[in-house]
């Protein structure tokens, strides 16, 4: 039972390139969240989305990030034009729906994404 | 008022100490408030979370106690182990679906 999977682990990217980020939920997780989480901090939010539907972006920057939840492939995290304070540690989490939650867990986090920008 | 306020930021305790983090937050709209600890390299993973309608709850070595009208909630660790040295964190949420607002983390190292 594999769980949330992120790829890259390690990204370094130059000043002005793009970085992608990829997150894969767990089997049968429809709701993906992505947090950034700086060296010594805690973890803030960025964007909540669903299949093909974003629904919370209020924790993302204005420009140059964007995020997206196909209906089929992974959740990606697009980052335009980084500049050296995108470095940081990305993490999407996943859960199942709603109607499906049990317990106390309904957030399950991926090892991250470590993004160096040079 | 969405703020998570955590504390101590860092704490050492011995082996077979208990360890005490603390969390306070504004927003009554929060009715989720898990715990989660994290390792270097690797992402949070759920230790123990607790609902508002009950003021404890226990999973082996960790508690959660929970005081809802001072809207604090704290986590104890019982007997701590140098395998229990990590980052843990809390947070809140409005219910299951909703984004979880994290505290900033507090580093616990145990020394045997």
């Amino acid at each position: 039972n594999a769980g949330v999977m992120q790829n890259p682990r390690h990204l370094v990217r130059r000043r002005g390139q793009e970085a992608r980020l990829r997150c894969s939920p767990m089997k049968g997780h429809s709701h993906v969240y992505w947090y950034r989480q700086l060296p010594e901090e805690g973890l803030k939010f960025m964007v909540y989305l669903q299949k093909e539907n974003i629904i919370d972006e209020s924790g993302m920057p204005k420009e140059r990030f964007s995020a997206e939840f196909p209906k089929e492939g992974p959740s990606i995290l697009r980052i335009q034009q980084v500049v050296r304070g995108d470095s940081a540690a990305y993490f999407c989490a996943s859960s199942p729906p709603a109607r499906g939650r049990q317990g106390n867990s309904p957030l399950h986090f991926g090892n991250g994404t470590r993004l160096t920008v040079t | 008022q969405q703020q998570v306020k955590q504390s101590p930021q860092s704490l050492i305790v011995q082996k077979g100490g208990i360890s005490i983090i603390n969390c306070a937050y504004e927003n009554t709209a929060f009715d989720y408030f898990p715990w989660y600890q994290q390792f270097p390299g690797k992402g949070p993973a759920l230790l123990i979370a607790i609902r508002p309608d009950v003021s404890e709850k226990k999973e082996g070595r960790f508690t959660i106690s929970f005081n809802k009208s001072a809207k604090q909630f704290s986590l104890h660790i019982m007997d701590s182990q140098p395998g229990d040295s990590a980052t843990y964190f809390c947070a809140a949420s409005r219910g299951y679906t909703d984004k979880l607002i994290f505290g900033t983390g507090t580093r616990l190292q145990v020394f045997p």
